[in-house]
């Protein structure tokens, strides 16, 4: 099984700070790679899918970049709405997996 | 509008079985494969089980395989996951989840729409 590592677990930035979160795989999945943002009590929602592609209707500062074993979320301009676990997930072969989440609060 | 409502949650024993649903709308739900992921409590995503849109194929995570089946009933909509043999390592939050349609035809194996969840609980 492909192994998806998330970096930093958890992270705290101000208020239009420019905030990335790298996900790591553990093998080449090309670019069959999904970002999502959960809230408490909440089920996930999709920001991104290969690996760049804004899913419709998700805010422009969200972006997603990265190819191969290593990739990057970007929040430029973090809102507070943007309070959430994140978590990456690969696609590319069976079983998908998915990282182990980053928390990202304000300070 | 998609919706996938999820039900069939609950307290189970150690050793029970319990089967869960999501009725699906706002898709044609028969020309989509669809999937079961998990989250247990303060944990993170675990992808449990996919089907292909006719049920041909099935595909289970290591953990659940031999205890779990996933079926589907197109006329109906609804995607169920027959869960058995529960362990305390399968209380989670369910949900199922419909891949993304590309604009030029064809799905993407990520996740566009997600159900609310259903609570199972394995306990004595």
């Amino acid at each position: 099984d492909i192994q998806m590592t998330q970096s930093p677990s958890s992270l705290s930035a101000s208020i239009g700070d420019r905030v990335t979160i790298t996900c790591r795989a553990s093998q080449d999945i090309s670019n069959y790679l999904a970002w999502y943002q959960q809230k408490p009590g909440k089920a996930p929602k999709l920001l991104i899918y290969y690996a760049s592609t804004l899913q419709s209707g998700v805010p422009s500062r969200f972006s997603g970049s990265g190819s191969g074993t290593d990739f990057t979320l970007t929040i430029s301009g973090l809102q507070t709405e943007d309070v959430a676990i994140y978590y990456c997930h690969e696609y590319s072969s069976a079983p998908p997996t998915f990282g182990q989440g980053t928390k990202v609060e304000i300070k | 509008e998609v919706q996938l409502l999820e039900s069939g949650g609950g307290l189970v024993q150690p050793g029970g079985s319990l089967r869960l649903s999501c009725k699906a709308s706002g898709f044609t739900f028969s020309t989509y494969a669809m999937s079961w992921v998990r989250q247990a409590p303060g944990k993170g995503l675990e992808w449990v089980s996919s089907l292909s849109p006719s049920a041909s194929s099935t595909y289970y995570a290591d953990s659940v395989k031999g205890r779990f089946t996933i079926s589907r009933d197109n006329s109906r909509t609804t995607l169920s996951l027959q869960m058995s043999s529960l362990r305390a390592e399968d209380t989670a939050v369910y949900y199922c989840a419909k891949p993304v349609t590309l604009v030029r035809g064809g799905t993407v194996d990520a996740f566009d729409f997600w159900g609310q969840g259903t609570l199972v609980i394995v306990s004595s």
